[in-house]
């Protein structure tokens, strides 16, 4: 099974500020990897797909990159409803797995 | 406009079982596979099963293989989660997620609520 390695566990930003989350798989997942959103008490939201692809109706300043083992999702300029946990996933291999989540707090 | 909506969640003591039930409506239904995902209080997502579009083909993740059954009645646009010998550490909330085909690989981009399942004596 394909571990995805999340950094940091828990990152402290204010609004305005430019955020930066990684993922990082323990082998190859091509670019089969998405991005989710999830706020207490809701669902996952879906971000991004095949690494860089932001999903219908998420605003453009949230962008993802990389490629193989090392993904990035950066968030241009944060606003007070992108304060969230997020997972990476990847889709390359079976059984899909999740990272352990980022947790965006309000700094 | 699409709609997920979970049901059959509730307390049952371990070894027991219980049935979920995910129904679906905005969208067709038959097209689409269907997965089942949970979150342990306070930690992260855990795919737990698929099936196909046309419920011909199913997969599950170690845990709960042998325990649980995925399947769906395209006929009533309903999924369901049969989860037999419940253990403590099943405990979760458990959502059901639509897949769709974004060019080559699948991505879950609709969730339903989720279910809370909690085994215990």
């Amino acid at each position: 099974e394909i571990v995805l390695t999340q950094s940091p566990a828990t990152l402290s930003l204010s609004p305005g500020e430019r955020a930066t989350l990684s993922c990082r798989a323990s082998q190859s997942v091509s670019r089969y990897l998405a991005w989710y959103q999830q706020k207490p008490g809701q669902a996952p939201r879906l971000l991004i797909y095949d690494a860089s692809n932001r999903a219908t109706g998420i605003p453009a300043r949230f962008s993802g990159s990389g490629s193989g083992t090392d993904f990035t999702l950066t968030i241009s300029s944060l606003e007070p409803e992108d304060f969230a946990v997020y997972y990476c996933q990847q889709r390359s291999n079976w059984p899909d797995t999740f990272g352990q989540g980022t947790k965006l707090e309000i700094k | 406009q699409v709609q997920l909506v979970e049901s059959g969640g509730g307390v049952v003591q371990p070894g027991r079982s219980l049935r979920l039930s995910c129904a679906a409506s905005g969208f067709a239904f038959s097209s689409h596979g269907m997965h089942w995902v949970r979150q342990a209080p306070g930690k992260g997502l855990e795919w737990v099963a698929v099936i196909w579009s046309d419920g011909k083909k199913q997969k599950y993740a170690d845990p709960v293989k042998g325990r649980f059954t995925i399947s769906r009645d395209n006929s009533k646009n309903t999924l369901y989660l049969q989860m037999n010998s419940l253990r403590a550490e099943d405990t979760a909330v458990y959502y059901c997620a639509r897949e769709s085909n974004y060019g080559g690989k699948s991505y879950f981009d609709y969730w339903g609520q989720g279910t809370l399942v909690t085994v215990s004596s």
